[in-house]
């Protein structure tokens, strides 16, 4: 079965500093990774994803991600963090159907000032 | 812009009372999920309708039921809500399944409360 986990339950970043979010999963096929924000009271917007191909990848809000295979890993990266960045962050695997995503246990981002 | 639209945000209902869920989609995608997400926890699929092919989880309880009568529109339907029933429940779409056809797209959720 597929797994992902999320080890760091909360991180603490400074405003302007960069930021690294760790992410590992289990699966037994091609994974097509995700990392997905909440907000507080809200639902999930699409950060940036990964199918095939490079194995950096950009999304919004000027976050990206690398894929490592042989770590099986896809850490969530961003140079330098706004306040507004603060919120819950979701790493999620599926395979290659209509399958649901399995999601990580989530990290909740704290930027200080 | 094309989107998914949970309603209502905020559900309040009774112990045993029967409650409805509705997401709509604007994105004309074939597949429709329904998460649940309780408090600090990750989102849990309760089931997905691919096209009308409705495909439940299997340890999802039988008091959740969901209806797609059309693209557009996907309910969930609670049947008796039991205080462990309180969560926010996450609808999404994703255009086809198969490679980067299944990215999915949530809403913004409703958060139910059952007193």
């Amino acid at each position: 079965a597929q797994s992902v986990t999320q080890p760091d339950i909360h991180i603490t970043v400074s405003e302007g500093a960069s930021l690294e979010l760790r992410c590992n999963y289990s699966y037994g096929a091609t994974p097509y990774l995700f990392w997905y924000v909440q907000s507080p009271g809200q639902g999930l917007q699409l950060l940036l994803k990964y199918f095939s191909g490079d194995t950096l990848v950009q999304g919004i809000k000027g976050f990206e991600a690398e894929f490592k295979r042989s770590q099986s890993s896809f850490n969530l990266r961003k140079p330098s963090v706004h306040w507004s960045d603060a919120a819950e962050y979701f790493c999620a695997v599926t395979g290659g159907g209509a399958d649901g995503l399995t999601f990580g246990k989530g990290t909740h981002l704290i930027i200080q000032p | 812009d094309a989107m998914v639209i949970q309603n209502p945000r905020y559900q309040v209902t009774q112990f045993g009372k029967p409650v409805t869920l509705s997401c709509s989609q604007t994105l004309n995608h074939n597949v429709m999920y329904w998460y649940q997400q309780k408090s600090s926890q990750a989102p849990k699929l309760l089931f997905h309708y691919y096209d009308k092919d409705f495909n439940n989880e299997a340890d999802t309880p039988d008091n959740f039921q969901s209806r797609r009568p059309n693209t557009s529109f996907c309910f969930l339907d609670i049947r008796s809500p039991g205080l462990g029933d309180a969560a926010m429940y996450l609808c999404a779409t994703s255009r086809d399944r198969g490679g980067h056809t299944n990215t999915q797209y949530f809403g913004p959720g409703t958060r139910l409360t059952v007193l």
